[in-house]
């Protein structure tokens, strides 16, 4: 049964804490991505990959690290520096596209501050 | 800058009438373009896409249409169902392997 699973479902941070969301795929998907959605404010791009050991910036980096040392992983960590990290994190996958590029979604990881 | 917008943040409808969700868009670059489907503490679902060299794209109750010289697409749904309440996002993408941008979401509430 493919799909994207995300882990866990509810987090909760302590200040200056580092926190790792996890997200694994066995779509066989090169490409994943990192989201965060916060009320009325839509999807915004943290972080993707689109190979082993390459990923790349997206809207709101800061205070984000990723890493991508398998095709199947792409963990999120949530670093201290980011001052306001409550949201829900959302990881997709897709293919590498020619024409398409459909994106599939985990079920999503609730973060709060403790 | 917001290059995919949908102007209406929320929309009522009453079951078994139509429902239409708009989006534009400002990046002359984009050539595909999606609907997803998200309820609450859910991971958003893929609903019907549609190229650039097309301008309506039907699957069952849904039908995407593209206005490119306007630069806008909308999402018809017929007949409502109480079911397809849920926040749906407009996404966007260009030539190449480049991310989806996604527009903010139409919260839709189809009243039964």
């Amino acid at each position: 049964d493919g799909g994207i699973t995300q882990s866990p479902k509810y987090l909760f941070r302590k200040e200056g804490q580092n926190v790792t969301l996890s997200c694994e795929q066995n779509l066989n998907h090169d490409a994943m991505y990192w989201y965060r959605q916060d009320p009325g404010q839509g999807l915004r791009l943290i972080y993707y990959s689109q190979i082993v050991n390459d990923f790349q910036k997206g809207d709101i980096a800061e205070g984000y690290s990723v890493s991508r040392e398998k095709k199947e992983s792409f963990p999120l960590t949530v670093t201290s520096a980011q001052k306001n990290p409550t949201a829900f994190y959302l990881c997709a996958s897709s293919r590498i596209p020619r024409a398409k590029n459909i994106q599939y979604f985990g079920a999503g990881t609730r973060l709060s501050v403790l | 800058d917001q290059q995919v917008k949908q102007n209406s943040p929320s929309l009522s409808v009453q079951e078994g009438r139509i429902s239409i969700l708009n989006c534009d868009y400002t990046n002359s670059m984009f050539d595909y373009f999606l609907w997803y489907k998200k309820y609450p503490a859910e991971g958003p679902t893929f609903l019907i896409s549609i190229s650039s060299i097309k301008d309506k794209n039907e699957d069952g109750r849904f039908t995407v249409f593209l206005n490119k010289s306007a630069k806008h697409l909308s999402l018809h749904i017929v007949p409502s169902q109480p079911g397809d309440s849920a926040v749906y996002f407009c996404a966007a993408s260009s030539i190449g392997n480049t991310p989806l941008v996604f527009g903010k979401g139409t919260r839709l509430s189809v009243i039964a």
